[in-house]
């Protein structure tokens, strides 16, 4: 089993829904990072998160450190989001980072 | 401000040819740096990382090497590259307990 396990694989969706990305993960963290892969490659780092809720933009990231949990959300969707979103902690032991496998997400017109 | 710059984005190489990826970081001294590879459908390992110059640890044995000549650059390399060797690479700098920086990325085919 992964230390960090990110739901769904894959989403689909259309335009203007409200999305949601999950990353569970079964170790001690110091920290919590969600990042974007673009379809060409680039990486954009969102939002780092070490208790609470984040928001930018559309984009809200929130992380209940008693569940080991933590998920991403999008409003009113846009086929410009479309992309691989990551997840990433940085782990307290050694403070290395561990990486989830990413959701790729499609928004349609 | 801390940044951390990557390059090639993107690159095609032919099997048996060398490879060489750079990482820089601005803005800090005496970083620890990172070198990670995503394989298709998995999630990113660490592949090697760097406390100082010329210190380097590998994590998984593999067709591939890294050096650090300079405080701040980190590089990738390799003498001869394999099909397998095809994914993403990507540069990270680790602060503190809770920050990381992060490189644009490169994807690397190899034909």
């Amino acid at each position: 089993k992964n230390e960090v396990e990110q739901s769904p694989q894959n989403l689909t969706a259309q335009e203007g829904e409200f999305i949601t990305i999950n990353c569970s993960y079964s170790v001690g963290i110091s920290a919590l990072h969600w990042l974007q892969q673009h379809p060409g490659g680039g990486i954009v780092s969102l939002f780092m998160l070490s208790s609470g809720k984040k928001k930018h933009g559309r984009l809200i990231a929130t992380i209940n450190i008693q569940e080991k949990h933590s998920s991403l959300h999008i409003t009113a969707s846009h086929p410009r989001d479309s992309a691989v979103y990551i997840c990433a902690v940085r782990v307290h032991s050694n403070y290395q980072l561990i990486w989830g496998a990413g959701t790729k997400l499609i928004i349609k017109p | 401000s801390q940044t951390i710059h990557q390059w090639p984005a993107t690159l095609v190489q032919p099997v048996g040819s060398p490879l060489s990826l750079e990482c820089t970081v601005e803005g800090t001294s005496n970083p620890n740096l990172y070198w990670y590879r995503q394989a298709a459908g998995r999630g990113l390992q660490l592949l090697f990382y760097s406390v100082g110059i010329g210190q380097i640890s590998s994590e998984v044995p593999q067709n591939l090497s890294a050096s650090r000549p300079q405080d701040r650059q980190f590089i990738l390399s390799s003498k001869k590259l394999l099909l397998s060797d095809s994914g993403f690479y990507l540069c990270a700098y680790l602060t503190g307990v809770t920050e990381a920086f992060f490189g644009q990325g490169t994807r690397l085919t190899v034909v």
